[in-house]
């Protein structure tokens, strides 16, 4: 019963390189959203995807792109990192479209762009 | 859009005494507001929710308020213990229309209770 898992847990990378973050949830949760949060902003919405194949833009889209290929994952990428992409990044996914429907997150990315 | 104010931001108690978290929110067509708890190290964690329809809610220990016609809701929490520190984050959601059930969040506020 693993919920929602995010691969890796702790990443530094140089300006300029590329990576993937990984989320992957086993409760058959349609919609799937990335957030990142920094000292007192809370949780800022990056991308999100309400079913396999589909994305959307959230809040803070930029220097990001996402893919749901596949229902179980949505995969975060980042393909010139940037100092200001310094953040924890979380997952979470949720069923449906009912509108008190819970979210669950993962654990949770800590990346450091040096 | 949805914008969400939380205070304070860093709370310090005593063991035993109570603790009070308020978040305002911004739109009104606004329906949904969970609170998550955020322990060191790990990702946020569903506490309590309220909806719209209902004014409070009561969960053992802590317990949420809504008031909608001034927009805002609060967290209280009782008797507190050493292991309620922890970040915790209110949360706004309208499932109307093309929202896609996503969560506006507050700031954040640091609890920590003394023993």
């Amino acid at each position: 019963n693993a919920g929602v898992t995010q691969t890796p847990k702790f990443r530094v990378l140089k300006t300029g390189q590329s990576m993937t973050l990984l989320c992957a949830q086993d409760m058959n949760h349609e919609y799937m959203y990335w957030y990142r949060q920094d000292p007192g902003m809370g949780l800022r919405l990056i991308h999100y995807s309400v079913g396999e194949g589909t994305t959307a833009k959230g809040e803070v889209p930029d220097g990001y792109n996402v893919s749901r290929l596949k229902k179980q994952n949505f995969l975060l990428g980042l393909e010139s990192a940037a100092p200001s992409q310094t953040s924890v990044y979380f997952c979470a996914s949720q069923t449906g479209v009912r509108f008190d429907t819970e979210a669950f997150f993962g654990q949770g990315t800590r990346l450091t762009v040096v | 859009g949805e914008n969400v104010e939380q205070h304070p931001s860093t709370l310090s108690v005593q063991e035993g005494d109570s603790a009070v978290i308020k978040c305002t929110y911004s739109d009104s067509a606004s329906n949904y507001f969970p609170w998550y708890k955020q322990e060191l190290g790990k990702g946020p964690q569903l506490i309590i929710d309220i909806r719209s329809n209902v004014g409070e809610k009561k969960d053992q220990r802590i317990a949420v308020t809504l008031n909608k016609t001034a927009k805002h809701f609060s967290l209280h929490i009782t008797e507190t213990q050493p292991e309620d520190s922890a970040v915790y984050f209110c949360a706004a959601r309208n499932a109307g229309g093309t929202s896609y059930g996503k969560l506006t969040f507050g700031q954040g506020t640091i609890l920590t209770v003394h023993p």
